[in-house]
């Protein structure tokens, strides 16, 4: 089973509208940390957030909201009224603490998302 | 603040020459990590140093490929002798310390023929 799941590889929607990227995650760890990335057409990596296992808080950030829940071990991704320049790739990744204390981080394939004008 | 700093951006190179990939981590980050990516395979973790000492290694593709970090400022990603399926973009990226944010350079694409 992978670590990181994101079911969706490709997303179309129209502008305006709203959409969900989900992502599914597996681990053993009491402690974790889970990450959405943005990867527009240009190709860089932009950190979009991180999140905490004992912060299950939602967050907002503008049209961005993520809503973490252990009980289904999810960290959805949703775009509020989206825009043309919200298409991109997104990435999912989840940080475990592997043998020795060190960071294992593992990334989901990605959801591509297309905004129709 | 400086972000990751990869050269080449961009480099064309034929079959069989060595390739060598740079990375300037983020001043006071300790933990770096060497990713390639492709359409077939995604985000693929190479290599991952902790204060300059390799942890990870599991995810280096074969011999010819090695990495090095001789100090806290600056490491190389080595491909020799490089083939065609080594054509991927490679992303160095770094973090302070454990479970905190990894941030990515802008990534070398390496296109071999």
């Amino acid at each position: 089973a992978q670590k990181v799941t994101q079911a969706q590889t490709e997303i179309s929607v129209v502008e305006k509208e709203d959409v969900t990227l989900d992502c599914v995650y597996e681990t053993r760890d009491t402690t974790y940390y889970l990450f959405w990335y943005k990867q527009p057409p240009s190709g860089e990596l932009v950190f979009l957030i991180r999140r905490n296992s004992f912060d299950e808080q939602n967050e907002i950030s503008g049209r961005y909201s993520w809503n973490f829940q252990k009980s289904t071990s999810s960290f959805n991704f949703t775009i509020t009224a989206s825009q043309v320049v919200d298409s991109a790739v997104y990435f999912c990744a989840l940080s475990e603490e592997g043998s020795g204390g060190y960071q294992k981080v593992t990334f989901g394939i990605g959801t591509k998302l297309q905004v129709i004008p | 603040d400086a972000g990751v700093i990869q050269s080449p951006r961009h480099e064309v190179t034929e079959m069989g020459q060595e390739v060598t990939l740079r990375c300037k981590p983020i001043s006071g980050h300790n933990s770096l990590f060497w990713y390639r990516q492709t359409m077939m395979r995604g985000l693929e973790l190479l290599i991952y140093f902790n204060n300059n000492v390799p942890i990870d290694d599991s995810g280096m593709p074969e011999d010819r490929f090695s990495a090095k970090m001789p100090n806290a400022s600056f490491s190389t990603l080595k491909i020799q002798p490089s083939e065609p399926r080594d054509s991927a973009v490679y992303f160095c990226a770094t973090s302070r310390d454990s479970g905190n944010t990894i941030y990515f350079g802008e990534g070398s694409w390496l296109t071999v023929v």
